[in-house]
């Protein structure tokens, strides 16, 4: 079955930093790999896709960017954090025609 | 766009009473799922309805997916305090951008024992 790592589980960073938080995915092949950001207590936010490697659909404008250098590899990314990019970011993965979505542990990102 | 509204946002029961949380989607899906987010943990996949009017049952969770495929309901009969936890639908239309799904904002459920 497959599995998703994120790293790391939590960050705390200052504002204007720069962030790299990476999705790996084992035992599977060409899965669709999503971003969310969820803020506390509230929904998912879609942030990037990928169906494939280095491509890339960004969902909202935004800090952030995403890349897909590999098939079992997604990495979001910021030059410089804002306070407002704080949040729950989550990995998912989405495999064969369900469409059924499985998540990473996530990263608790606080920006001060 | 297409939205997925799911009400109540937070529910506080008695260990024991039930508990139902509704998802409206303002376009036809092709299927809807339902979510668990644990305090402190990810979500994780609960079910998938596909067919018109379909229901499902997972031991005391039962699943209905709306006749017109754009309304979904998730019923707890007698609430235990592992129920805790925030449920969220999700929805895929059809035509979609590569499976997406639309989660709604979830509704949190509380149980006091």
């Amino acid at each position: 079955s497959q599995t998703i790592h994120q790293w790391p589980a939590t960050l705390v960073q200052p504002v204007g930093s720069p962030l790299s938080l990476e999705c790996t995915v084992e035992g599977t092949s060409n899965p669709n790999l999503y971003w969310y950001r969820q803020a506390a207590g509230r929904g998912l936010q879609l942030l990037f896709y990928s169906v494939g490697i280095g491509q890339i659909s960004s969902e909202v404008p935004q800090n952030l960017s995403a890349s897909r250098p590999q098939d079992r590899q997604f990495i979001l990314s910021s030059k410089k954090l804002l306070l407002s990019d704080s949040g729950f970011y989550l990995c998912a993965l989405q495999r064969g025609g369900r469409y059924i979505q499985y998540f990473g542990a996530g990263t608790r990102l606080s920006v001060l | 766009g297409q939205q997925v509204m799911q009400i109540p946002q937070y529910q506080h029961v008695q260990e024991g009473e039930d508990f139902t949380t509704y998802c409206n989607s303002s376009t036809t899906l092709s299927n809807i799922q339902w979510y668990k987010q644990r305090p402190g943990g990810h979500p994780v996949f609960l079910i998938q309805l596909v067919k018109s009017g379909e229901v499902k049952k997972q031991k005391r969770l039962t699943f209905q997916f709306g006749e017109a495929k754009k309304n979904s309901s998730l019923h707890i009969t007698a609430t235990q305090t592992t129920d805790v936890g925030t449920y969220f639908c999700a929805g895929s239309a059809y035509g979609g951008s590569q499976g997406n799904l639309i989660f709604g904002k979830g509704t949190k459920l509380s149980v006091k024992p």
